[in-house]
């Protein structure tokens, strides 16, 4: 049973290119959540993702972020424009849709902006 | 304020030791409490989940919930050099929603 499968793992882009980091949830599970990871800090929640809906992006930023979660195929976090401070580990999670269960994460994603 | 405020490290202990390891909040709402494990460079792993006040045990790890005092406590007995890790408290107010996490604390256990 393959857990949360998350890809690049390390990710490198110039200034203002562009970053797409995939996460394939661990199968049958219905939720998604992206959270970032910056250097001497904990990690925290950007969005929360259902099947083709966002339930709650209120840690995304407002500009050059943006996330998805296709009926078919892997959920998506883009990044346009990326700069030095984007530089982070991006976690992906998953939970089926049972309440009263948790979140399992994958190994991350490691963006850096050179 | 911060939601979450977990004790800051590093902490290194001898090997054989028990470790406490400590998160405060401020959201009465918080419901359901989490701790979770993090080897470097790694995704976080989940430990202990934990929905009522009380302690909850797993082998050497018990979770104690205070939700009076709004604290929440992770023991390690027994430490061990593979313990070593980042150990991350989070909560969350309802099923399925997001997670605030505390700063994390990094324990080093000497053989």
């Amino acid at each position: 049973n393959a857990g949360v499968m998350q890809n690049p793992r390390h990710l490198v882009r110039r200034r203002g290119q562009e970053a797409r980091l995939r996460c394939s949830p661990v199968k049958g599970h219905s939720h998604v959540y992206w959270y970032r990871q910056l250097p001497e800090e904990g990690l925290k929640f950007m969005v929360y993702l259902q099947k083709e809906n966002i339930i709650d992006e209120s840690g995304m930023p407002k500009e050059r972020f943006s996330a998805e979660f296709p009926k078919e195929g892997p959920s998506i976090l883009r990044i346009q424009q990326v700069v030095r401070g984007d530089s982070a580990a991006y976690f992906c999670a998953s939970s089926p849709q049972t309440a009263n269960t948790e979140a399992f994460f994958g190994q991350g994603t490691r963006l850096t902006v050179v | 304020q911060k939601e979450v405020e977990q004790d800051p490290g590093p902490l290194s202990v001898p090997e054989g030791a028990i470790v406490s390891l400590n998160c405060t909040y401020s959201n009465s709402a918080f419901q359901y409490f989490m701790w979770y494990r993090q080897y470097s460079r790694k995704g976080p792993e989940l430990l202990m989940y934990t929905y009522s006040s009380g302690n909850k045990e797993d082998g050497r790890f018990t979770a104690q919930v205070d939700k009076s005092s709004k604290y929440i406590s992770l023991f390690i007995r027994d430490s061990q050099p593979s313990d070593s890790a980042t150990y991350l408290c989070a909560m969350r107010t309802g099923a399925n929603s997001k997670l605030t996490f505390g700063k994390g604390i990094t324990l080093s256990v000497r053989p």
